[in-house]
């Protein structure tokens, strides 16, 4: 595809619920984020991978956050036991480099709705 | 640790009027800035970016931002706003490592 494309993009679940957030990358770019943006607020770092490799994992809010990347392209970040605070809009981000100086290409977002 | 401030939660401003669009950046070490437009229902765009060199950097869309290290800031100008530039406006910025620190964002709304 063109752009980065992540899916669904909307999800509702019950509190408790597992979820599972798709983000399919530009295809050969090696840098791939999640972000996570609360209403009202900028995006906040989740993690990074490079290619398969997840390299910065800070951001995680909690260990019911989890993301992989397996095979260096498409990523899964996965929220277990999913709380009301998890509510919030999760994006994904490429870049062709690992540098700072690749300009990041975003997804449209998940928004995820925890009831 | 980086961080930026937004101090303008909401602008409103006339179409074909300028704005000015406030960003002011801590960082400890050299800083890398950003500034990403956001649609409604879309994701984030980058406009324009500094590294180093010319300390006014020329975006997308008209947009111009210019980085001043006395004040620490990077505001984000454009001398005639169009209603299509009715956004949201995110400065950010890369300190250590490559993953960006993002402000709380500026509504820019454009009214005719």
């Amino acid at each position: 595809g063109a752009g980065v494309s992540q899916s669904p993009r909307y999800k509702v679940a019950k509190r408790g619920q597992d979820v599972a957030l798709r983000c399919d990358p530009i295809s050969g770019h090696v840098s791939l984020f999640w972000y996570q943006q609360a209403l009202g607020q900028g995006p906040e770092f989740l993690t990074y991978f490079q290619n398969e490799a997840q390299l910065d994992k800070s951001g995680l809010p909690s260990d019911r956050f989890f993301a992989e990347r397996p095979e260096g392209s498409v990523s899964t970040l996965k929220i277990q036991r999913t709380q009301q605070e998890d509510s919030a809009v999760y994006l994904c981000a490429s870049s062709f480099e690992s540098s700072y100086n690749s300009p990041l290409h975003f997804g449209n977002g998940t928004r995820l709705t925890v009831t | 640790a980086q961080s930026v401030t937004q101090l303008d939660s909401q602008v409103p401003v006339f179409e074909e009027a300028p704005v000015e669009l406030r960003c002011n950046y801590s960082s400890s070490v050299s800083v890398y800035l950003f500034w990403y437009v956001q649609y409604p229902n879309q994701g984030l765009q980058l406009l324009l970016k500094y590294l180093s060199g010319s300390t006014l950097v020329k975006g997308i869309n008209g947009f111009e931002a210019e980085f001043n290290k006395s004040q620490t800031s990077f505001h984000l100008r454009k001398p005639s706003v169009h209603i299509s530039d009715t956004a949201e406006y995110f400065c950010a910025v890369v300190g250590g490592g490559n993953k960006l620190t993002f402000g709380t964002g500026t509504q820019l709304k454009v009214e005719l």
